[in-house]
C-alpha cells in the first residue's frame, strides 16, 4: 500500500520569503502522479502544482515549484515570493496510474504567512 | 464557486441517526469521488462513482454508503452515526480519464457534527 508522509506539521515564512514544505511517499510503483493540494480557511481544496512520475523536469507554476526526487521518493514543494493568501493547509498526494483516479493523501502542513 | 456543489454545509445530528450528504458535480464531469477529512485520520478516499456505477471502495464504513444518480448527482447516506464520523465530508469530480491530469475540482465540503 502506498503511504504519503508530511513531516512538517506546523511551518510558517515572513511574507516575501521563500518556503520549501516536505513530503515523501512510499510505493513500489513505477508509473504514479503527485500532487499538491492547498485548503485555506475556507475549507476549498485547490489543485497547486501536479508531477508526473516519468517526468524527470520539476513542474512549476509561477510561484509554485516542486522538487521531485523519483529515487528518493521525495516531493517538496516551494513557495517563493510569499503572500498573505498562500497561509493554509497544504496536502502532498499519491495517485497510482490505473487507480481510478483515487488520491491518497499526506496529514497536510498548516503554513503561516506572516506579514 | 469551483462548480462542485455539496449540501448542506453544515449537519448537526444525534448519535445512532442517520443523515444523506449530497453532490452535485461540475458540468460535465461523469467520475465523482467522496472524501472524509478527520483531525486524527486526515483525508481519506471512501468511495468513487463514474457514470453512476461504483467504481472503486475506500475505507468505507459498511454503515456507509453512496450512490450516483442518472442526472450525475450522488448522495453519501451515513446511517447509525457515531461519535467518530464527526468530520468533513468532501465531494470531488472529474471528467473521464482525467484525475491525474488535472486533479480533481473539489466541492466545499459538509461539516458533520455528532452529538
Amino acid at each position: 500500500a502506498q503511504t504519503v508522509t508530511q513531516s512538517q506539521p506546523e511551518m510558517s515564512v515572513q511574507e516575501a520569503e521563500t518556503v520549501t514544505l516536505s513530503c515523501t511517499y512510499d510505493t513500489s510503483e513505477s508509473n504514479y502522479y503527485l500532487f499538491w493540494y492547498k485548503q485555506p480557511p475556507s475549507r476549498q481544496m485547490i489543485l497547486v502544482i501536479r508531477q508526473e512520475a516519468y517526468k524527470q523536469q520539476n513542474a512549476t507554476e509561477n510561484r509554485f515549484s516542486v522538487n521531485f526526487q523519483k529515487a528518493a521518493k521525495s516531493f517538496s514543494l516551494k513557495i517563493s515570493d510569499s503572500q498573505l493568501g498562500d497561509t493554509a493547509m497544504y496536502f502532498c498526494a499519491f495517485m497510482r496510474r490505473g487507480s481510478q483516479g483515487n488520491l491518497i493523501f499526506g496529514k497536510g502542513t498548516k503554513l503561516s504567512v506572516k506579514p | 464557486d469551483s462548480g462542485v456543489t455539496q449540501t448542506p454545509k453544515h449537519l448537526i445530528t444525534a448519535t445512532g441517526q442517520r443523515v444523506t450528504l449530497r453532490c452535485s458535480p461540475r458540468s460535465g464531469d461523469l467520475s465523482v469521488y467522496w472524501y472524509q477529512q478527520s483531525l486524527d485520520q486526515g483525508l481519506q478516499f471512501l468511495i468513487q462513482y463514474y457514470n453512476g456505477e461504483e467504481r472503486a471502495k475506500g475505507n468505507i464504513l459498511e454503515r456507509f454508503s453512496a450512490q450516483q444518480f442518472p442526472d450525475l448527482h450522488s448522495e453519501l447516506n451515513l446511517s447509525s452515526l457515531e461519535l467518530g464520523d464527526s468530520a468533513l465530508y468532501f465531494c470531488a469530480s472529474s471528467a473521464f480519464g482525467t484525475a491525474h491530469i488535472y486533479g480533481y475540482t473539489f466541492g466545499s465540503g459538509t461539516r458533520l457534527t455528532v452529538v
